[in-house]
């Protein structure tokens, strides 16, 4: 149990499909993000959301479109994929702080495997 | 400009056998360094992080790194590798404060053989 929930585990879905990733944390974080790992490439920052407004927005495709309702729920919302965004989709969350070492440690769920056919 | 570098792809190692894996970064300020593993189909789970003090970190799992500064390293270790322990590892630097953007290298893989 890592704090943070990512559903579904396994996603396929087809190009023309329009599906969603959720994310819950229950460790009273208040920055959560969204990443996505590809096979031989280092992890990639997608979104990432302080206080439910988004404060990064990694130059990422407009057919990825996130949501964060609150602090403990983030979505990823996908519409019209390639095949080439099939990857682990992994969310975080940190406690967020100005003071240094009070905070940015960065925990992860589990993560989402998308299959985009 | 901000990287993490992790020669390593892929090492073997002997169980009961010592190991160390490579992390070299370039960050512009004081980095705050962290070590996560990863086990197949499975998240990131956080296994050391170093911020300022003792330059010698202990982890879970009987983890160890340590920072050289003036190397640019931030070496993992553990005394005697268990089975248990084949995964992939990554390395990744990040600011003290404020926004979060972990730079992550590209991982290592550790195969342990009995």
């Amino acid at each position: 149990e890592t704090g943070v929930t990512q559903t579904p585990r396994h996603l396929v879905m087809g190009m023309t499909n329009k599906k969603s990733l959720k994310c819950e944390q229950h460790l009273g974080h208040n920055a959560m993000y969204w990443y996505k790992q590809s096979a031989k490439k280092p992890l990639e920052l997608m979104f990432v959301y302080n206080f439910k407004e988004q404060t990064e927005n990694n130059s990422v495709p407009s057919r990825f479109s996130p949501e964060c309702p609150n602090s403990s729920h983030l979505f990823l919302h996908l519409h019209t994929l390639q095949p080439e965004d099939s990857a682990l989709y992994l969310c975080a969350s940190s406690q967020e702080s100005l003071l240094p070492g009070r905070g940015n440690t960065i925990y992860f769920g589990e993560g989402s495997w998308l299959t985009v056919v | 400009a901000q990287s993490v570098t992790q020669p390593d792809i892929h090492i073997t190692v002997s169980e009961g056998a010592s190991l160390e894996l490579r992390c070299n970064y370039s960050y512009g300020a004081t980095p705050y360094l962290f070590w996560y593993v990863q086990s197949p189909g499975q998240g990131l789970q956080l296994l050391l992080k170093y911020f300022s003090g003792d330059t010698l970190v202990q982890g879970i799992k009987g983890f160890e790194a340590e920072f050289k500064r003036s190397q640019s390293s931030f070496n993992l270790r553990k005394p005697s590798v268990h089975w248990s322990d084949a995964a992939e590892y990554f390395c990744a630097v990040g600011p003290q404060t404020g926004a979060n953007n972990l730079f992550f290298g590209t991982g290592t893989r550790l195969t342990v053989i009995p």
